[in-house]
């Protein structure tokens, strides 16, 4: 009865390398989120998906690419990695109708752990 | 400018004590104040929130102070337990951005709780 899981949980890869980070809701929400902690546990948003269509794309490296297939999936994309890519990635949702008031609860996902070496 | 700042960045606290972190933002144009807990290993999850139309908030051992005038906005956490141990974020946010900044929760640096037995 998991409200927002992903996988893997733990990610440990070489750097240069791609990888993938799955991200599924199963509360019927509108809106899923990709957010980074980094090691000084700072929360930042990446991106964030309302029914599918990207509304929110912070400054981030276009060798991240969100894609979400249907809206209770938001899958996190990663290119050629780097040593700065090691963090904590949470992916969270909400519900929340497009234009509506943004003030709904995010649910977050119990983050996946990506160590690059 | 975005930033929420938040103090301090540890905490200890011992239990039966009041716990107390303080936020301050810029952006006049934030409405909506949530504040998350982190326990480690797990994603944050919604404590309280408010909005600026009211001064305090209650729920049970929690409660917001808002002060508008002063662009800042406190938790305090009653009689203060061991099990509160945890990291604890502010955030604001436009409730009515639309556009790119729907559903965008800026969050401040994040404040290591730890109340002592």
């Amino acid at each position: 009865d998991t409200a927002v899981s992903q996988t893997p949980k733990y990610l440990v890869t070489q750097m240069g390398n791609d990888k993938s980070i799955k991200c599924e809701q199963n509360l019927g929400h509108d809106t899923m989120y990709w957010y980074k902690q980094d090691s000084k546990k700072f929360l930042k948003i990446m991106f964030s998906y309302n029914n599918k269509e990207l509304i929110i794309n912070e400054t981030v490296p276009n060798r991240f690419s969100p894609k979400s297939p249907d809206k209770a999936h938001l899958n996190l994309h990663i290119n050629s990695l780097e040593l700065g890519d090691s963090a904590v990635y949470f992916c969270a949702s909400s519900q929340e109708g497009h234009w509506l008031a943004s003030t709904d609860t995010q649910y977050f996902g119990p983050g996946t752990r990506l160590t690059v070496l | 400018q975005q930033q929420v700042k938040q103090s301090p960045q540890s905490l200890i606290v011992q239990k039966g004590g009041i716990s107390i972190i303080n936020c301050a933002y810029e952006n006049t144009a934030f409405d909506y104040f949530p504040w998350y807990q982190q326990f480690p290993g797990k994603g944050p999850a919604l404590l309280i929130a408010i909005r600026p139309d009211v001064s305090e908030k209650k729920e049970g051992r929690f409660t917001i102070s808002f002060n508008k005038s002063a662009k800042q906005f406190s938790l305090h956490i009653m009689d203060s337990q061991p099990g509160d141990s945890a990291t604890y974020f502010c955030a604001a946010s436009l409730s009515n951005a639309g556009g790119t900044s729907y559903g965008k929760l800026t969050f401040g640096q994040g404040t290591i709780l730890t109340v002592h037995p």
